[in-house]
């Protein structure tokens, strides 16, 4: 199992330009989340997807659009680029276990800079 | 608004020490976690835990949760190199199925030899 995989790993953006960041699961889990880590701010919820068909904000949803595309591939769009979108952006999954924990499983992130 | 505070932020001990980082957190909340990230890598699960006076332990580390207080700890005990490494810990409520964790600002652990 690969777990929670993240494409592209490092990008660089100019100011307005747009692109999307892919995120896929391969463990079944319905719930999938994004995150953006900044140094010294822990990371942020942006957006997440309790389940297939469905999406909610988190924390800073502001200048990002989700697409939970099926139960295993949640993309994060961003549509103008702007410096402040500076970060590494994390993907996670996460499904009810017979514990009732609710564990998160992170993928390897994406570096993505903004001139 | 849920707010995760921890302290210290930065923290720089020798080998073989003890010390304690702390989590507060400001509303009552389901199941808090603790994480840990090296330098430049993904976040890896290290504690669940899911009651008041619940208290788990793997190898150095101990993490320990008192809900009334809204108070968890991370207990290392006689410390080696290869525990540095940010700690994070997280809560927040279970919204349909899915966690909304807010994360504290993490602490950057180094350990001197």
């Amino acid at each position: 199992n690969a777990g929670v995989t993240q494409t592209p790993k490092f990008q660089v953006l100019k100011t307005g330009q747009s692109m999307t960041l892919q995120c896929a699961q391969d463990m079944n889990h319905n719930s999938m989340y994004w995150y953006r880590q900044d140094p010294g701010m822990g990371l942020r919820l942006i957006y997440y997807s309790a389940s297939e068909g469905t999406t909610d904000k988190g924390e800073v949803p502001n200048g990002y659009n989700v697409s939970r595309l099926n139960k295993r591939e949640f993309s994060l769009r961003l549509e103008s680029a702007a410096p402040s979108q500076t970060s590494v952006y994390f993907c996670a999954s996460s499904e009810r276990s017979g514990r009732g924990v609710y564990e998160q499983y992170f993928g390897p992130g994406t570096r993505l800079t903004v001139t | 608004e849920l707010k995760v505070e921890q302290n210290p932020l930065f923290l720089s001990m020798q080998e073989g020490k003890n010390y304690t980082i702390y989590c507060n957190y400001s509303t009552t909340s389901d199941r808090l976690y603790w994480y840990r990230q090296d330098p430049g890598k993904s976040l890896e699960s290290l504690f669940v835990l899911l009651s008041n006076g619940a208290v788990k332990q793997e190898g150095r580390l101990m993490a320990s949760l008192d809900t009334k207080a809204r108070l968890s700890t991370l207990h290392i005990t006689a410390a080696v190199h290869d525990l540095s490494a940010t700690y994070f810990c997280a809560v927040g409520p279970i919204i349909q199925g899915a966690q909304k964790l807010v994360f504290g600002q993490g602490t950057r652990l180094t350990i001197n030899p």
